[in-house]
């Protein structure tokens, strides 16, 4: 199957810093990717739609100012969680869909467990 | 919109035993896509459904997909330690677009 490298894998951070993850599709050019975010033992979030070379779709309830998405490149998008505070903490994982392929499953990264203190 | 849930939230099994967990979707799929995550991992693609009524087996895991394309269920037979894991759902809008995982079921298996 496609492979999704996602980056950094965890990461600790003080209380208003900003975090950067990156979510690289490794074997094949996605121009959509998506970012969930995971609570303990709940499932898979989904924060918002990347779209290459246009602006990210947010679901209801996320700040577009607060997690940042870029997706500069048709194999790599970026989250960005600006000033973060301990709330922010939890599992962010990426996904994409690999078009050339015969199915719709969603690969994902590794997933990245941040921690805000 | 589209909601999908799943049941049971949790399920304890002896090894050996069989484990069953059923997803419903509130609104008619594509297709419904079932995914496995081992504790601290990441989701992993087991399989996919398309067809109404379609049956798939994976040597101890059976996949239906229920006539009316709402509704799934994943059957693991003899349950073994490597099956522990939560087994998502996952439902693909008829638009094609969006992805709406069901709430995951965590199988524990004891040896």
């Amino acid at each position: 199957g496609a492979v999704v490298s996602q980056h950094p894998s965890w990461v600790i951070c003080k209380s208003g810093t900003s975090v950067k993850i990156e979510c690289r599709s490794l074997d094949f050019q996605a121009t959509t990717m998506f970012w969930y975010r995971q609570f303990p033992k709940q499932s898979l979030m989904l924060m918002a739609t990347s779209n290459e070379g246009s602006k990210a779709t947010y679901e209801q309830g996320v700040e577009k100012d607060k997690f940042l998405i870029n997706h500069a490149s048709l194999t790599l998008s970026t989250l960005t969680v600006t000033s973060a505070h301990p709330e922010d903490s939890s599992f962010y994982i990426c996904s994409a869909r690999d078009p050339g392929g015969r199915g719709t499953e969603a690969f994902f990264g590794q997933g990245t467990r941040l921690t805000v203190v | 919109g589209q909601q999908v849930m799943q049941i049971p939230q949790y399920q304890h099994v002896q090894e050996g035993e069989d484990f069953t967990t059923y997803c419903n979707s509130s609104t008619t799929l594509s297709n419904i896509q079932w995914y496995k995550q081992r504790p601290g991992g990441h989701p992993v693609f087991l399989i996919q459904l398309v067809k109404s009524g379609e049956v798939k087996k994976q040597k101890r895991l059976t996949f239906q997909f229920g006539e009316a394309k709402k509704n799934s269920s994943l059957h693991i037979t003899a349950t073994q330690t490597t099956d522990v894991g939560t087994y998502f759902c996952a439902g693909l809008e008829t638009s094609g677009s969006r992805l709406t995982f069901g709430e995951g079921t965590q199988l524990t298996v004891n040896p």
